[in-house]
């Protein structure tokens, strides 16, 4: 499976958008590109997935590169809620979770 | 439905013990997967399993067993409890390989 990176943390402002960037440049061409997130003392729960287009769903949008070798997760309107650990992770035969991207959103 | 369930939520193990983290979904989902999260890290697979009867080791197997006799249930055995094994041990499950996974609230292990 092909490796990500993200930032380890980003900082947002509530009720702003919010873009959580991702590269996985050793992308393979039937990898899915999954975003997922954890709250605090939480298991990770699914946010979005997709292929080659670009995905919108109740939660958030993911825009994925031409190339596919980035991806760029987006929260709409930033909530408190939201302050979550972000994972990106690219998808073939199993799931290889990275450190992720830590989300603080101030008040 | 209760989702993916799973127990005990915290158990202390002393070195050389033994136990079995239980782990159910309601979903009728065909994979079940276990990972482990050490502190400050991502989630490690550990064995998962593709439906009843079948299952097959993750990247973290060593010292740990699984069984799946029933679509419901998948659970995950420590045999002669280490130090290292101590994480938050967290069941997840899925109805397709690709798909998106369903995580159980996790069991905080600690082995002393």
């Amino acid at each position: 499976d092909a490796k990500t990176t993200q930032p380890n943390s980003m900082e947002s402002n509530e009720e702003e958008p919010v873009h959580l960037p991702c590269n996985h440049s050793t992308i393979s061409g039937t990898d899915y590109i999954h975003w997922y997130r954890q709250l605090p003392s939480q298991g990770p729960e699914y946010v979005i997935h997709g292929l080659t287009s670009n995905v919108n769903n109740r939660m958030a949008s993911l825009a994925i590169a031409e190339d596919r070798k980035s991806s760029t997760l987006i929260l709409h309107r930033a909530t408190l809620r939201d302050a979550a650990v972000y994972y990106c992770i690219t998808f073939n035969n199993d799931m290889r979770f990275g450190a992720g991207t830590r989300l603080t959103v101030k008040p | 439905n209760a989702g993916v369930t799973q127990t005990p939520k915290f158990r202390i193990l002393k070195i050389g013990q033994s136990m079995t983290l239980q782990c159910a979904q309601d979903m009728n989902h065909n994979y079940m997967y276990w990972y482990r999260q050490d502190p400050g890290m991502g989630l490690k697979l550990i064995y998962y399993s593709v439906g009843a009867g079948i299952t097959d080791k993750g990247e973290v197997p060593n010292g740990y067993n699984v069984s799946r006799s029933t679509t419901e249930d998948f659970p995950l055995r420590l045999e002669l409890a280490a130090p290292s094994q101590t994480s938050v041990y967290f069941c997840a499950s899925s109805y397709f390989r690709e798909y998106e996974q369903y995580f159980g609230p996790g069991t905080r292990l600690t082995v002393t």
